[in-house]
């Protein structure tokens, strides 16, 4: 799945500060996702994506933003309303709706 | 909405032994699930998935069945080896409405396969 790239690796946010995580993907895929993984739990769905300037909310949105600006990418912030935002973000897309998702290698964020 | 719940949450085996996990989904139009291998730190990849006009699935030693009348469906691994340990999430994804075609992940299963 080297088509899908995230970037950083690792994040620290400080306090009350908005950090962005950043996903292109060269799969020519129409849709995109963001999950969020804790410790033991599934992957939860963050935020999700259609076409370009689309996107809806997922299960867990709250604290988080969106924009879909471009078709190859789908960047996240993590903004300072979030007040536990430890934990492991990756980024997916598929090429339509309900078909595979193949993932990005993740970014860990943790607080400082 | 779906829910999916995923047994056990940890699996232990000896090396040669098979592997069983099990998923269950409470929304009958969920018609894709996917089962995904994750490495410690790493990202989910897809190693199997089946869609609902299908019962079995099969991809040398990775199975996959679904039983869409009692909404459950389990991988199988035969033959097991030491780099199949990982943690293996299931998944399902619904045809419903706005959220059509989201997946819906387990909670995962941490195998173990013992040398």
């Amino acid at each position: 799945d080297g088509g899908i790239t995230q970037s950083p690796k690792y994040l620290f946010r400080k306090e009350g500060q908005n950090v962005t995580l950043s996903c292109e993907q060269n799969l020519n895929h129409d849709a995109m996702y963001w999950y969020r993984q804790d410790p033991g739990q599934g992957l939860r769905l963050i935020y999700y994506s259609q076409i370009v300037n689309d996107f809806q909310k997922g299960d867990i949105a709250e604290g988080y933003s969106v924009s879909r600006e471009k078709k190859e990418s789908f960047p996240l912030t993590v903004t300072s309303a979030q007040k536990n935002p430890t934990a492991f973000y990756l980024c997916a897309s598929s090429s339509t709706r309900n078909q595979p998702q193949h993932f990005g290698d993740g970014t860990r964020l943790s607080i400082l | 909405g779906e829910n999916v719940e995923q047994h056990p949450s940890t699996l232990s085996v000896q090396e040669g032994d098979s592997a069983v996990i099990k998923c269950t989904y409470s929304d009958s139009a969920s018609n894709y699930f996917p089962w995904y291998k994750q490495e410690l730190g790493k990202r989910p990849q897809l190693i199997i998935d089946i869609r609902s006009n299908v019962g079995e699935k099969k991809d040398q030693r990775i199975a996959v069945t679904l039983n869409k009348t009692a909404k459950h469906f389990s991988l199988h691994i035969t033959e097991t080896q030491p780099e199949d340990s990982a943690v293996y999430f299931c998944a399902a994804s619904g045809n419903y409405g706005g959220s059509q075609g989201n997946l819906i992940f387990g909670k995962g299963t941490k195998l173990s396969v013992k040398p």
